[in-house]
């Protein structure tokens, strides 16, 4: 049962422009979303995350984007980078009382490859 | 990834055998968590652990996989009578536990199965 899923095994988009993940989701308990950066051989790195109250937070190069009649997220890089890279993995959890414990399902990844 | 550390980062096991991966978590956090990472695949959770108590296990498989969290000391997964299908990443993260504070992940131990 994959209840948070990455439909796009890859992405390709040239320096300077923007790229575009995407993410849907079919449990409508989530209420806490995440997006992770991973490098081979490393770690998942926290990008950046969102509640379920708001639509959009930015932090830097990066927006996440939450439509929840949809059940749809979406990460914003402007502009992108050789540097970001990697396998982008977004994630989601069931909050309790606004306390963010508790496990985070993942999807299963998407890779960006930036050209210069 | 500073912060979470796990040991070892590589592992290598013959079937049979047992295997114990450790991970201590950022300072400040009290709240543990395992992940495994099969080939080709996302992180699936294993298992959530506070200090002394698990309070979600429900990734773990039934038989030949523990965790603890003691009191001192790292959080240890433990894999016992390993067999060819247990080859995978294994991450640990952690987070403080309260609020809408991310997890941190450390760099995962890679387990192989001869």
């Amino acid at each position: 049962d994959q209840q948070v899923k990455q439909n796009s095994p890859s992405l390709s988009v040239q320096e300077g422009r923007i790229s575009i993940l995407n993410c849907d989701y079919t449990n409508s308990m989530f209420d806490y979303f995440l997006w992770y950066k991973k490098y081979p051989a490393e770690g998942p790195t926290f990008l950046i995350s969102i509640s379920s109250i708001k639509d959009k937070n930015e932090d830097g190069r990066f927006t996440v984007f939450l439509n929840k009649s949809a059940k749809h997220l979406s990460l914003h890089i402007v502009p992108s980078q050789p540097g970001d890279s990697a396998v982008y993995f977004c994630a989601a959890s069931v909050n309790a009382g606004g306390t963010s414990y508790g496990k985070l399902t993942f999807g299963q990844g998407t890779i960006l490859t930036v050209h210069p | 990834n500073a912060g979470v550390m796990q040991n070892p980062r590589h592992l290598v096991r013959r079937r049979g055998q047992e295997a114990r991966l450790r991970c201590s978590p950022m300072k400040g956090h009290s709240h543990v968590y395992w992940y495994r990472q099969l080939p080709e695949e996302g992180l699936k959770f294993m298992v959530y652990l506070q200090k002394e108590n698990i309070i979600d296990e429900s990734g773990m498989p039934k038989e030949r996989f523990s965790a603890e969290f003691p009191k001192e000391g790292p959080s240890i997964l433990r894999i016992q009578q390993v067999v060819r299908g247990d080859s995978a990443a294994y991450f640990c993260a952690s987070s403080p536990g309260f609020g809408n504070q991310p997890q941190h992940f450390g760099d995962g131990t890679r387990l192989s199965i001869l």
